[in-house]
């Protein structure tokens, strides 16, 4: 199947930082990618939706301007995590899709923990 | 709109035996059903999926779903469940209108007792 990376795995930041999450489709063009966000022994809450060249379309409850998602290209997109408070410590993951697929393709997560 | 429920956050079962975990749907179009596998502090792997066509479904590491239409279901099965199944289990709806976008249930915690 197709191959989507995310990094960092881990990452550990001060309350008030600022922090960015990366996901790649190595090797398929992704028109659009979904950052969810899992808390402990929950399901995966979608967070927002990313079209390439486009802005996000954020859920209900999403703050936007807290958590700022940017879709460069087809291969890249980015969550980044402003002024992060220990509430927002969290499993974030990303998925990808081509156009062509069915199913989306998820990268390996990002832990957040803020202290 | 969509919604899955899934019975049972945790199941336990001895190595050897079957492993079946339950998932129910709800749709108002034609769904896309997956179920997905996440081992700890990792990303989802899809196991298999349902679209169209044949109605049971073979996936991954010796899994298989059936989906019922009458039912409302996509329960997943293994004859006979390994140590290394133990993780957690997500089924999924999307629908062929907005494949990307797909609805998770809570998710099933699979405990394989030696």
């Amino acid at each position: 199947g197709a191959v989507v990376s995310q990094h960092p795995s881990r990452v550990i930041c001060k309350s008030g930082t600022s922090v960015k999450i990366e996901c790649r489709s190595l090797d398929f063009q992704a028109t659009t990618m979904f950052w969810y966000r899992q808390f402990p022994k929950q399901s995966l809450m979608l967070m927002a939706t990313s079209n390439e060249g486009s802005k996000a379309t954020y859920e209900q409850g999403v703050e936007k301007d807290k958590f700022l998602i940017n879709h460069a290209s087809l291969t890249l997109s980015t969550l980044t995590v402003t002024s992060a408070h220990p509430e927002d410590s969290s499993f974030y993951i990303c998925s990808a899709h081509g156009q062509m697929n069915t199913e989306a393709f998820f990268g390996q997560g990002t832990r957040l923990t803020v202290v | 709109a969509q919604s899955v429920t899934q019975l049972g956050s945790h199941v336990s079962v001895s190595e050897g035996a079957l492993v079946l975990l339950r998932c129910n749907y709800s749709s108002s179009v034609p769904p896309y059903l997956f179920w997905y596998v996440q081992y700890p502090n990792q990303g989802l792997q899809l196991l298999l999926k349902y679209t169209t066509g044949a109605t049971l479904v073979k996936g991954i590491n010796g899994f298989e779903a059936e989906f019922k239409k009458s039912e409302t279901s996509f329960h997943l099965t293994k004859p006979s469940a390994h140590m290394s199944d133990a993780a957690e289990y997500f089924c999924a709806v999307g629908f062929s209108g907005g494949y990307q976008k797909v609805t998770f249930g809570t998710g099933t915690k699979l405990q394989v007792i030696p």
